[in-house]
């Protein structure tokens, strides 16, 4: 089945620094990838959507030039979360969206924790 | 806002009973419907999908969709204590869209 890696896993970065993290789709080309931004407790809120080669469109209230979306192969998406303060620490998850199929495909999702 | 609601639990069943979970939708043009399970810590996972009004069964899943009252539900025979997790109610207006998630329902299979 389809499968997308995502990594780091988890990651502790100091405020004020940035920090990059990879959603690729090993075995389809994702046309759209989805970010998600999940707190404790709470459901998975959608921060932006990208399609491959264009500018990433942002939820309303994420500020784009902090969250920094990348998607310029059918294969792989970044973000990059910059100037990260505590209030960013959250899981982040990346979907991707087969061209083929109908199916969203998640990434194992990244723990961030910035301290 | 487009809002998908559950009830947030918990829901506790004892091993072997049936688990009723259930989701509203305020957008009618939604018409891709999904449920997932998430635990603590990790990714969702789908569990179906169901896009037209109905039942639609695998295994020991079924999920029912009632796009007149906008509502789905996902039944799990047998729970096992496996199944306890955070159950989400996922709604999209259509293929290639972002899918709007409910808050989830965490269920407690009892042995």
């Amino acid at each position: 089945g389809a499968v997308v890696s995502q990594h780091p896993s988890r990651v502790i970065c100091k405020s004020g620094t940035s920090v990059k993290i990879e959603c690729r789709s090993l075995d389809f080309q994702a046309t759209t990838m989805f970010w998600y931004r999940q707190f404790p407790k709470q459901s998975l809120m959608l921060m932006a959507t990208s399609n491959e080669g264009s500018k990433a469109t942002y939820e309303q209230g994420v500020e784009k030039d902090k969250f920094l979306i990348n998607h310029a192969s059918l294969t792989l998406s970044t973000l990059t979360v910059t100037s990260a303060h505590p209030e960013d620490s959250s899981f982040y998850i990346c979907s991707a969206r087969d061209r083929s199929s109908y199916g969203y495909t998640f990434g194992s999702g990244t723990r961030l924790t910035v301290v | 806002q487009k809002e998908v609601e559950q009830n947030s639990g918990p829901l506790s069943v004892p091993e072997g009973a049936i688990a009723s979970l259930n989701c509203t939708y305020s957008d009618r043009g939604s018409q891709s419907f999904f449920w997932y399970r998430q635990y603590s810590g990790k990714s969702p996972e789908l569990i179906m999908s169901i896009y037209s009004n109905g039942d639609k069964e695998d295994g020991r899943f079924t999920a029912q969709l009632n796009k007149a009252s906008q509502y789905v539900s996902l039944l799990i025979r047998d729970s096992q204590p496996s199944d306890s997790a955070t159950y989400l109610c996922a709604v999209s207006l259509n293929s290639g869209y972002a899918l709007n998630f409910g808050k989830g329902t965490s269920l407690l299979v009892t042995p």
